[in-house]
């Protein structure tokens, strides 16, 4: 079975522009979550889809954003990107339903000059 | 706030020797913990898990132990291996009702190094 596959793997951006980032999940899961990790304050918790819908969400501007297709895969959006969004941007995806652990990407490495 | 806590960021041990990392927790909601570790340009894999009406589980060289009425945890590896070397992350596991959804609360992970 794939596991969780993330694009870009690095990305440089200049301060005021806009990001996309994408996560394809687990065959077979419905939730995927977005987590930052920056040095220093492990691993933040942004938002969480299930089922094309945002179930979940953490204490991040409005500036982040994302949404779910149909074949549960994610994009993440960060727009007015800042110097402080440099960060590994992790994507998770699990059943969705009970606990049960997640299953991290690789992450996007981003950088904003 | 910071729920989940690893107070220390770094450990060095001698390989063969016993590694324990430690997380407390501040939130008496946490019914479920996990740990995970993670390499460097790698994503974060699963390692381990304890719910909270147990106080101990094990999986080979890996025991987790849980102390509830200290909201302490600790992550126990014996032997040490090289290839143990990672950051290891705990995380706390909430119920959110309004989501519908369970939400994990990560500490900022202790980098272990296995010294041969």
């Amino acid at each position: 079975k794939a596991g969780v596959t993330q694009t870009p793997r690095y990305l440089i951006k200049t301060r005021g522009q806009q990001v996309t980032l994408s996560c394809s999940p687990i065959s077979g899961h419905r939730s995927v979550s977005w987590y930052q990790q920056t040095p220093g304050q492990g691993l933040q918790f942004l938002f969480e889809y299930f089922s094309e819908t945002q179930r979940n969400k953490g204490n991040f501007p409005g500036r982040f954003s994302g949404r779910q297709f149909s074949n549960s895969r994610s994009e993440m959006n960060v727009s007015t990107l800042e110097l402080g969004d440099s960060a590994l941007y992790l994507c998770a995806s699990s059943l969705g339903q009970g606990i049960a652990p997640l299953h991290f990407g690789n992450g996007t490495r981003l950088t904003v000059t | 706030d910071q729920q989940v806590k690893q107070n220390s960021p770094s450990l060095s041990v001698q390989e063969g020797r016993i590694s324990i990392l430690n997380c407390d927790y501040t939130n008496s909601m946490f019914d479920y913990f996990l740990w995970y570790k993670k390499y460097p340009a790698e994503g974060p894999t699963f390692l381990i898990s304890i719910s909270s009406i147990k106080d101990k589980n094990e999986d080979g060289r890996f025991t987790v132990f849980l102390n509830k009425s200290a909201k302490h945890l600790s992550l126990h590896i014996v032997p040490s291996q090289p290839g143990d070397s990672a950051v290891y992350f705990c995380a706390a596991v909430t119920y959110k009702s309004g989501a519908g959804s369970y939400q994990l609360t990560f500490g900022k992970g202790t980098k272990l190094s296995v010294i041969p």
